[in-house]
């Protein structure tokens, strides 16, 4: 595997529904992010991870939880989501924060919320 | 004003046009200016970036930055139906990436 992996490709779920979203970087980076792609919008960052801890909320519902239990793994914990949620997830990483001008993105998790 | 502007497009090209995409920015704080490339059910790929005022060319491909005026572009020479994707140009500073809202490019053979 090289590169940025993200599982599942294609989510489908209900609003009462907990699933989780996995991330892993091959690159031997030390900073990871989460964003959400939707139609017609700029990427939006949700989160960032530094050498395993979080250094960015970006004003994030709760019902968006993220994890990275090391600095090559990242996950997006989802619960209760609402159908404004449905969009594309991507993953990225970064040698590290200060030098996250160079990110490198997995393929993403498009994510319907029925 | 956005931080960041770039024309929604599409844009519709033949097969060994040379295109060019712009956006235009804001925030004179911006050091590094970035293309990344996005095809249909992909993550973005980071085409390449530059730092400060200039050209930086890679084969077919040429970045321009002109700080002066806040605009970035970049040039695709001989255009291929390969490179019919969507084009998101970013933009650095203080550790946080500004991305564009992206171009669709269509190369028709």
């Amino acid at each position: 595997e090289t590169g940025v992996t993200q599982t599942p490709r294609h989510l489908v779920m209900g609003m009462t529904n907990k699933k989780s979203l996995k991330c892993e970087q091959h690159l031997g980076h030390n900073a990871m992010y989460w964003y959400k792609q939707s139609a017609k919008k700029p990427l939006e960052l949700m989160f960032v991870y530094n050498f395993k801890e979080q250094t960015e909320n970006n004003s994030v519902p709760s019902r968006f939880s993220p994890e990275c239990p090391n600095s090559s793994h990242l996950f997006l914990h989802l619960h209760t989501l609402q159908p404004e949620d449905s969009a594309l997830y991507l993953c990225a990483s970064s040698q590290d924060r200060s030098g996250s001008y160079e990110q490198y993105f997995g393929p993403g998790t498009r994510l319907t919320v029925t | 004003q956005k931080e960041v502007e770039q024309d929604p497009g599409p844009l519709s090209v033949p097969e060994g046009a040379i295109v060019s995409l712009n956006c235009t920015y804001s925030n004179s704080a911006f050091q590094y200016f970035m293309w990344y490339r996005q095809y249909s059910r992909k993550g973005p790929e980071l085409l390449m970036y530059t730092y400060s005022s200039g050209n930086k060319e890679d084969g077919r491909f040429t970045a321009q930055v002109d700080k002066s005026s806040k605009y970035i572009s970049l040039f695709i020479r001989d255009s291929q139906p390969s490179d019919s994707a969507t084009y998101l140009c970013a933009m650095w500073a203080n550790s946080k990436l500004t991305f564009g809202k992206g171009i669709t490019l269509s190369v028709r053979p």
